[in-house]
């Protein structure tokens, strides 16, 4: 099983700030690495796929980075609806899909 | 528009059996596969497995398999999640997501809509 770790597992920051969050595979996933959101009560949605692809509909100041196993999602200027919790996950279909343990974004 | 739209919350006891639905519409159901995820109370994402409507040929996590059993009727371009005895650890919130193939320089996968969530609680 490839393992994802996320970091950190939460994070406290103000609107404005830029935030950088990061996730490491346990084994190369090449750039099969997408980001969620998720809210309170609500669905995943999703941000990044392929590493560093926006899905159509997400701001841009949601960016992705990363290949091999390290990887990272930076919000350049938080905004108050970013508050929320963000998961990655490895999409090597072929051998399953996992997601790291999530990173908490809470108001400062 | 594309919609997941899964059956209603479900309070079951343990032994049990339950299976839940997943209808999605505005798109072509047997062109996309469907993966069932797993979140439970206050806890992370855990990815139960995949369907291809088309064929109906699933891959289960290891951690799954066993547990539940997936299946699709495409004429009515649904996906359901179902399990024949009901633990109380099967507690949680189940989502169904659209299992998305993008064509590039490299095939990716991702899950480009969800499902509402059905909550299922087991309880004695």
């Amino acid at each position: 099983d490839i393992q994802m770790t996320q970091s950190p597992s939460s994070l406290s920051a103000s609107v404005g700030d830029r935030v950088t969050i990061t996730c490491r595979a346990s084994q190369s996933i090449s750039s099969y690495l997408n980001w969620y959101q998720q809210k309170p009560g609500k669905a995943p949605k999703l941000l990044i796929y392929a590493a560093s692809s926006l899905q159509s509909g997400v701001p841009s100041r949601f960016s992705g980075s990363g290949s091999g196993t390290d990887f990272t999602l930076t919000i350049s200027s938080l905004q108050p609806e970013d508050f929320a919790t963000y998961f990655c996950q490895q999409s090597y279909r072929t051998l399953g899909y996992t997601f790291g343990q999530g990173t908490k974004l809470e108001i400062k | 528009e594309v919609q997941l739209v899964q059956s209603g919350a479900e309070v079951k006891k343990p032994g049990e059996s339950l299976r839940i639905s997943c209808k999605g519409s505005g798109y072509s159901f047997t062109s996309y596969w469907i993966s069932w995820v797993r979140q439970m109370p206050g806890k992370g994402l855990e990815w139960m497995g995949t369907i291809d409507p088309s064929d109906s040929y699933i891959n289960y996590s290891p951690s799954f398999q066993g547990h539940v059993t997936f299946s699709a009727d495409k004429t009515i371009s649904t996906a359901y999640l179902q399990w024949s005895s009901l633990k109380a650890s099967d507690t949680a919130m189940y989502y169904c997501a659209r299992d998305t193939t993008a064509f590039g320089v490299v095939i990716m996968y991702f899950f480009d809509y969800w499902g509402q969530g059905t909550p299922v609680t087991v309880s004695s």
